[in-house]
């Protein structure tokens, strides 16, 4: 399989502390993808990084990726309770737009 | 619309029942993707349009799955004879040609009995 592995799959910490998500995965890339989704249903595009990039921001989003190490982390800092939802990272391969996803990781945030 | 959408967004069948999903993309976007999920899972891709080449049908888990689309407009998706394990929400996703980044749909939970 080319999917990716997620670690944690569940991360629970309070509001206001930061939340880091790490991807990993197994073959040459084009680009990796964070998205989230909430309550099971549709995902929303957060990031994207090129596999010729180290750290991008967005915001409260800092995604790093090494491509020595096949992967990649997604810090969201000073989070809220709103940001509670399951993070996914996909990895693109081929240029096709067809992305593989990670098992994702599942964030708590407590107020 | 202004975004993705897909009908229904619930269905319940019985097991070796055909069903029909539906999504329709956003205008003028030429990708059109299907996954699963399965509860509590990642995203599986299952197909894969792209303008007027030929699909990429390699994530359909077999031949009880078949996808059409019209143009780069609607799609549907279609699951014949289904399973108990066909019981998953399917995500259909459209973006641009020139812009990675998919913007999905809200989902069509399909629950066999």
């Amino acid at each position: 399989s080319q999917q990716g592995e997620e670690d944690p799959q569940a991360l629970s910490i309070q509001e206001g502390e930061n939340a880091t998500m790490n991807c990993s995965y197994k073959t040459s890339i084009n680009n990796l993808q964070w998205y989230r989704q909430n309550s099971g249903r549709g995902l929303v595009h957060l990031i994207l990084i090129r596999s010729n990039e180290r750290e991008k921001h967005s915001g409260r989003l800092r995604v790093t990726l090494d491509t020595s190490k096949k992967s990649s982390s997604l810090l969201i800092t000073a989070s809220r309770a709103a940001d509670t939802a399951s993070y996914f990272c996909a990895t693109d391969y081929n240029q096709g737009g067809k992305l593989i996803f990670g098992q994702g990781t599942e964030l708590s945030v407590k107020p | 619309g202004a975004g993705v959408s897909q009908s229904p967004s619930n269905k319940v069948t019985e097991k070796g029942k055909d069903v029909e999903l539906r999504c329709d993309p956003i205008s003028g976007h030429t990708a059109l993707y299907w996954y699963r999920q399965r509860l509590g899972q990642g995203l599986e891709f299952l197909i894969y349009f792209q303008g007027n080449s030929a699909p990429d049908k390699s994530g359909l888990p077999s031949d009880r799955f078949s996808a059409e689309r019209t143009g780069e407009s609607v799609s549907t998706l279609t699951i014949q004879r289904t399973q108990q394990e066909d019981s998953a929400v399917y995500l259909c996703a459209s973006s641009p040609w020139v812009a990675p980044g998919q913007f999905f749909g809200p989902g069509t939970r399909l629950t066999v009995l």
